[in-house]
Order: structure tokens, then sequence, then C-alpha cells
């Protein structure tokens, strides 16, 4: 069963815009729930994770995402975005004892 | 620390041959996990470790074998190559014994002829 899904395959946004990346994960229990970013080439850098608490996170570069128990969410927002944002980024839930990732957005900027 | 090593970076193989991937930490981490990188989706887990001598399959593990002889290491080894495991490969770890907050390595780049 899939257990998290990113609408988006490719994002385009200006430089300096707003961002806001989509995750939407199937899960019973309470998630844990993170995004990560994976500039070319590179592995993947953690940008923010949420176990609990306040549902609003923040994370690593300006970034943010809020969790939405109703609408199984956990959207990636990011208020001005520069140029060096461009990279695939990855939602992931935690299902037991493994690691689930959704299959990717890709950010491009233009200038 | 050196955080999540991994050797080679890029390895070329013919079909049928076998190898295995190193991956080391040295961050004293209980959890490593082993993932493979396809185009379109995502990361999906070949096999785990909550510690040594404990290994588990994850999502793809046919074709790929996993021990853990050590806190350490966690190496992945093909035992016959065939070209549907071309791909990249990643190592990570978490300092619980569960699969939150996973450092990676910078992956091996993996192709079958």
């Amino acid at each position: 069963a899939q257990s998290v899904t990113q609408p988006d395959i490719h994002i385009t946004v200006s430089e300096g815009a707003s961002l806001e990346l989509r995750c939407n994960y199937s899960y019973g229990a309470t998630p844990y729930l993170f995004w990560y970013v994976q500039s070319p080439g590179q592995g993947l850098q953690l940008l923010l994770k949420y176990f609990s608490g306040d549902t609003l996170v923040q994370g690593i570069k300006g970034f943010e995402a809020e969790f939405k128990r109703s609408q199984s969410s956990f959207n990636l927002r990011k208020p001005s975005v520069h140029w060096s944002d461009a990279a695939e980024y990855f939602c992931a839930v935690v299902r037991g004892n493994k690691l689930v990732f959704g299959a990717g957005t890709i950010l491009r900027v233009k200038s | 620390n050196a955080g999540v090593t991994q050797t080679p970076k890029f390895q070329v193989l013919k079909t049928g041959q076998s190898m295995t991937l190193q991956c080391a930490q040295d961050m004293n981490h209980e959890y490593m996990s082993w993932y493979r990188q396809d185009p379109g989706m995502g990361l999906r887990l070949i096999h785990y470790s909550v510690g040594a001598g404990i290994t588990d399959q994850g999502e793809v593990p046919n074709g790929y074998n996993v021990s853990r002889s050590t806190t350490e290491d966690f190496p992945l080894r093909l035992l016959s190559a065939a070209p549907s495991q071309t791909s990249v490969y990643f190592c990570a770890s978490s300092y619980s014994r569960g699969a939150e907050t996973q450092y990676f390595g910078p992956g091996t780049r993996l192709l079958v002829l």
C-alpha cells in the first residue's frame, strides 16, 4: 500500500516566489514525518521532521512544514525561494522499522 | 566524525558478477539501512539492521544479501548482478533502533551491463 504520495513530479517557481510542495501519507498511527532534500549527484539531507507537538515545524534553510492530521498532509513551504533551492525533495514516513519515501518532487527555480 | 561513508562511488559490473558495496558509520548508530534510488520511484528500502547480528528485509530485498557483524559496518552484497540492479545505492544510519532521523551516505552509482 502506498504510504506517501507526492502529487507533483516537477514544480517550477521564480526566484523570490513562495513555494509549497505537497505530501500526503496513509498511515493509521501518529506518523513520524520527514522532508529530505537531494541536490544533483549528492546524498540526502534532512530538512525537518515531525514527531509530535506543534504541528508547524521549522527546518534548515528557511523551510517549514505543517502537519494536518485531518488532511493526512505534511506540506513543505518556503516564503522566498533562492536559486540554490533547486533540487529534488522527498517526503518520508516511518512505518514500523522502515522509512518509506515518496517518489520525490523536482524543484526548478527560474531567474 | 566522518559520518556515513560508502565505497566505491561508482562501479560497472557485467551481468552475473558479484560484488559488495561497503558502508560504514562512526557515530555508534544502532540502525543501518540500504536503499536504492531509481528515477520516479524515490528511495526503496532493500535491507535494514537494528543492531549487530540483526538484519531484516525491506521492500525490495531480492538479489541482495546483508550481514551486520559490527555496529560500524553494514555491507550489501549483490550475488549475481542483473541489469535491473542498475541504480544508485544509499546507505543510512540512525542513532535509535528505529528508522527515525536517518543520516545518509553519498551513494554508490552502479551500472550493470
